[in-house]
Protein backbone atom coordinates (compact mmCIF):
# COMPACT_ATOMS: atom_id res chain seq x y z
CA UNK A 1 0.00 0.00 0.00
CA UNK A 2 0.84 3.56 0.08
CA UNK A 3 2.15 4.01 -3.10
CA UNK A 4 2.20 7.29 -4.99
CA UNK A 5 3.36 7.96 -8.75
CA UNK A 6 4.58 11.09 -10.66
CA UNK A 7 4.65 10.94 -14.74
CA UNK A 8 6.87 12.26 -16.47
CA UNK A 9 9.97 10.24 -14.74
CA UNK A 10 12.03 12.47 -17.12
CA UNK A 11 11.35 15.45 -19.29
CA UNK A 12 13.62 17.08 -21.46
CA UNK A 13 12.23 20.91 -22.78
CA UNK A 14 13.64 24.10 -24.37
CA UNK A 15 13.59 26.99 -22.24
CA UNK A 16 10.52 29.06 -22.43
CA UNK A 17 8.16 26.50 -22.52
CA UNK A 18 6.18 25.12 -19.76
CA UNK A 19 5.89 21.66 -18.11
CA UNK A 20 3.70 19.60 -15.82
CA UNK A 21 4.42 17.11 -13.81
CA UNK A 22 1.89 14.74 -12.26
CA UNK A 23 1.49 13.25 -8.76
CA UNK A 24 -0.65 10.34 -7.73
CA UNK A 25 -1.82 8.58 -4.76
CA UNK A 26 -2.53 5.28 -6.27
CA UNK A 27 -3.92 3.37 -3.73
CA UNK A 28 -5.25 5.96 -1.14
CA UNK A 29 -6.37 9.84 -0.53
CA UNK A 30 -4.48 12.03 0.42
CA UNK A 31 -6.13 15.49 1.32
CA UNK A 32 -2.58 17.23 1.46
CA UNK A 33 0.42 16.56 -1.07
CA UNK A 34 3.76 18.46 -0.74
CA UNK A 35 6.62 19.14 -3.75
CA UNK A 36 9.88 19.00 -3.02
CA UNK A 37 12.98 19.90 -5.19
CA UNK A 38 15.99 18.24 -5.09
CA UNK A 39 19.65 19.40 -6.43
CA UNK A 40 22.58 16.73 -6.79
CA UNK A 41 23.93 15.60 -3.76
CA UNK A 42 21.58 17.62 -1.77
CA UNK A 43 18.63 16.90 0.48
CA UNK A 44 15.37 17.97 -0.34
CA UNK A 45 13.60 21.37 -0.15
CA UNK A 46 9.96 21.87 0.29
CA UNK A 47 8.21 24.13 -2.71
CA UNK A 48 4.75 23.93 -1.34
CA UNK A 49 1.90 22.31 0.52
CA UNK A 50 -1.02 20.97 -1.53
CA UNK A 51 -4.50 20.69 -0.17
CA UNK A 52 -7.34 19.40 -2.12
CA UNK A 53 -9.69 21.85 -3.14
CA UNK A 54 -7.64 25.45 -1.89
CA UNK A 55 -4.67 27.49 -3.15
CA UNK A 56 -0.88 25.82 -2.49
CA UNK A 57 0.81 27.30 0.34
CA UNK A 58 4.37 28.04 -0.98
CA UNK A 59 7.80 28.05 1.21
CA UNK A 60 9.43 31.36 1.00
CA UNK A 61 11.75 32.00 -2.39
CA UNK A 62 9.25 29.62 -4.35
CA UNK A 63 7.90 31.88 -7.14
CA UNK A 64 4.03 30.52 -7.21
CA UNK A 65 3.60 32.17 -10.55
CA UNK A 66 6.03 30.39 -11.85
CA UNK A 67 5.47 27.16 -9.94
CA UNK A 68 1.87 26.40 -10.53
CA UNK A 69 0.08 23.92 -8.09
CA UNK A 70 -3.49 22.30 -8.80
CA UNK A 71 -4.75 19.69 -6.33
CA UNK A 72 -7.87 18.93 -8.19
CA UNK A 73 -8.71 15.70 -6.18
CA UNK A 74 -7.60 13.41 -3.60
CA UNK A 75 -5.11 11.39 -5.51
CA UNK A 76 -3.68 13.93 -7.68
CA UNK A 77 -1.87 16.79 -7.55
CA UNK A 78 0.32 18.66 -10.50
CA UNK A 79 2.98 21.08 -11.20
CA UNK A 80 3.67 23.38 -13.68
CA UNK A 81 6.51 24.62 -14.18
CA UNK A 82 5.91 27.92 -16.11
CA UNK A 83 8.57 29.56 -18.73
CA UNK A 84 11.07 27.07 -17.58
CA UNK A 85 14.71 28.12 -18.06
CA UNK A 86 17.68 25.96 -17.56
CA UNK A 87 18.49 26.99 -14.05
CA UNK A 88 14.98 25.01 -13.46
CA UNK A 89 16.51 22.01 -13.86
CA UNK A 90 16.60 19.58 -10.97
CA UNK A 91 14.74 16.39 -9.37
CA UNK A 92 11.27 17.36 -8.53
CA UNK A 93 9.68 14.78 -6.04
CA UNK A 94 6.43 14.73 -4.39
CA UNK A 95 4.82 13.49 -1.44
CA UNK A 96 1.37 12.78 -0.42
CA UNK A 97 0.01 11.93 3.17
CA UNK A 98 -2.91 9.36 3.89
CA UNK A 99 -6.03 10.92 5.23
CA UNK A 100 -5.73 10.13 9.18
CA UNK A 101 -2.11 9.32 9.44
CA UNK A 102 -0.59 12.52 10.92
CA UNK A 103 2.95 13.43 9.73
CA UNK A 104 3.39 10.49 7.55
CA UNK A 105 4.54 11.14 3.94
CA UNK A 106 4.74 8.99 1.07
CA UNK A 107 7.05 9.71 -1.60
CA UNK A 108 6.67 9.70 -5.54
CA UNK A 109 9.79 8.47 -7.77
CA UNK A 110 10.72 11.95 -8.99
CA UNK A 111 10.36 14.05 -11.98
CA UNK A 112 13.78 14.85 -13.60
CA UNK A 113 13.40 18.19 -15.28
CA UNK A 114 16.57 18.96 -17.70
CA UNK A 115 15.70 22.48 -19.37
CA UNK A 116 17.94 23.15 -22.37
CA UNK B 1 11.06 27.31 11.98
CA UNK B 2 12.25 23.59 12.37
CA UNK B 3 16.07 22.95 12.27
CA UNK B 4 17.39 19.66 11.50
CA UNK B 5 21.15 18.47 11.35
CA UNK B 6 22.44 15.06 10.60
CA UNK B 7 25.74 13.30 11.16
CA UNK B 8 27.55 12.23 9.50
CA UNK B 9 27.56 13.10 5.79
CA UNK B 10 29.01 9.51 4.78
CA UNK B 11 29.63 6.47 6.26
CA UNK B 12 31.25 3.06 5.61
CA UNK B 13 30.98 0.08 6.99
CA UNK B 14 32.25 -3.25 6.24
CA UNK B 15 29.35 -5.69 5.86
CA UNK B 16 27.51 -6.94 8.34
CA UNK B 17 28.65 -4.73 11.08
CA UNK B 18 26.29 -2.47 12.30
CA UNK B 19 25.68 1.32 11.31
CA UNK B 20 24.26 4.43 13.16
CA UNK B 21 23.12 7.63 11.85
CA UNK B 22 22.50 10.92 14.24
CA UNK B 23 19.98 13.13 14.00
CA UNK B 24 19.47 16.56 15.92
CA UNK B 25 16.31 18.65 16.15
CA UNK B 26 15.41 22.45 17.49
CA UNK B 27 11.53 22.63 17.41
CA UNK B 28 10.39 21.22 20.44
CA UNK B 29 6.69 20.86 19.28
CA UNK B 30 8.24 18.15 16.87
CA UNK B 31 6.78 15.28 17.44
CA UNK B 32 7.11 12.99 14.42
CA UNK B 33 10.50 11.53 13.31
CA UNK B 34 10.68 9.64 10.49
CA UNK B 35 13.81 7.99 8.04
CA UNK B 36 13.82 7.56 4.81
CA UNK B 37 16.16 5.67 1.99
CA UNK B 38 17.34 7.20 -1.02
CA UNK B 39 18.54 5.22 -3.97
CA UNK B 40 20.29 6.55 -6.80
CA UNK B 41 17.72 8.48 -9.02
CA UNK B 42 14.62 7.46 -7.29
CA UNK B 43 12.80 9.37 -4.80
CA UNK B 44 12.96 8.70 -1.02
CA UNK B 45 11.66 5.38 0.96
CA UNK B 46 10.04 5.54 4.12
CA UNK B 47 12.11 3.07 6.37
CA UNK B 48 10.66 3.34 9.73
CA UNK B 49 9.66 6.20 11.55
CA UNK B 50 8.59 6.90 15.38
CA UNK B 51 6.48 9.50 17.69
CA UNK B 52 7.47 11.79 20.38
CA UNK B 53 5.62 9.33 22.91
CA UNK B 54 8.09 6.46 22.24
CA UNK B 55 11.67 5.97 22.97
CA UNK B 56 12.46 2.95 20.90
CA UNK B 57 11.26 1.32 17.80
CA UNK B 58 12.25 -1.40 15.91
CA UNK B 59 11.61 -3.41 12.79
CA UNK B 60 13.74 -6.26 11.72
CA UNK B 61 17.41 -4.81 11.45
CA UNK B 62 16.07 -1.33 11.67
CA UNK B 63 15.89 0.27 14.83
CA UNK B 64 15.08 3.99 15.84
CA UNK B 65 16.04 5.66 19.10
CA UNK B 66 14.74 9.07 20.40
CA UNK B 67 15.67 11.20 23.37
CA UNK B 68 12.71 13.88 23.18
CA UNK B 69 14.96 15.70 26.39
CA UNK B 70 18.21 16.12 24.54
CA UNK B 71 16.42 16.64 21.02
CA UNK B 72 18.31 13.98 19.35
CA UNK B 73 17.42 10.75 17.30
CA UNK B 74 18.98 8.21 15.87
CA UNK B 75 19.29 5.30 12.79
CA UNK B 76 20.55 1.58 14.02
CA UNK B 77 21.11 -0.62 11.01
CA UNK B 78 22.43 -3.72 12.09
CA UNK B 79 23.80 -7.14 10.60
CA UNK B 80 24.61 -4.57 6.98
CA UNK B 81 23.94 -5.47 3.23
CA UNK B 82 25.22 -4.34 0.28
CA UNK B 83 21.98 -3.44 -0.59
CA UNK B 84 21.74 -0.97 2.44
CA UNK B 85 24.05 1.18 0.53
CA UNK B 86 22.03 4.60 -0.14
CA UNK B 87 21.59 7.96 1.20
CA UNK B 88 19.43 8.23 4.46
CA UNK B 89 17.64 11.36 5.43
CA UNK B 90 16.21 12.23 8.54
CA UNK B 91 12.97 14.19 9.30
CA UNK B 92 11.05 16.10 11.59
CA UNK B 93 7.65 17.78 11.98
CA UNK B 94 4.94 18.25 14.38
CA UNK B 95 0.88 17.87 14.24
CA UNK B 96 0.58 21.37 14.23
CA UNK B 97 0.17 23.31 11.12
CA UNK B 98 0.49 21.44 8.02
CA UNK B 99 2.90 18.94 9.53
CA UNK B 100 5.62 19.64 6.71
CA UNK B 101 8.86 17.80 7.02
CA UNK B 102 12.12 19.35 7.51
CA UNK B 103 14.75 16.91 6.11
CA UNK B 104 18.08 16.63 7.69
CA UNK B 105 21.35 17.09 5.13
CA UNK B 106 21.43 13.04 4.18
CA UNK B 107 23.79 10.28 4.97
CA UNK B 108 25.76 8.60 2.05
CA UNK B 109 26.23 5.06 3.50
CA UNK B 110 28.16 2.92 1.50
CA UNK B 111 28.64 -0.91 2.63
CA UNK B 112 32.63 -2.97 1.50
CA UNK B 113 31.76 -6.09 0.90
Amino acid sequence: GAVVSQHPSRVICKSGTSVKIECRSLDFQATTMFWYRQFPKQSLMLMATSNEGSKATYEQGVEKDKFLINHASLTLSTLTVTSAHPEDSSFYICSAREIGTPGQQFFGPGTRLTVL
Amino acid sequence: GENVEQHPSTLSVQEGDSAVIKCTYSDSASNYFPWYKQELGKGPQLIIDIRSNVGEKKDQRIAVTLNKTAKHFSLHITETQPEDSAVYFCAASSNFGNEKLTFGTGTRLTIIP
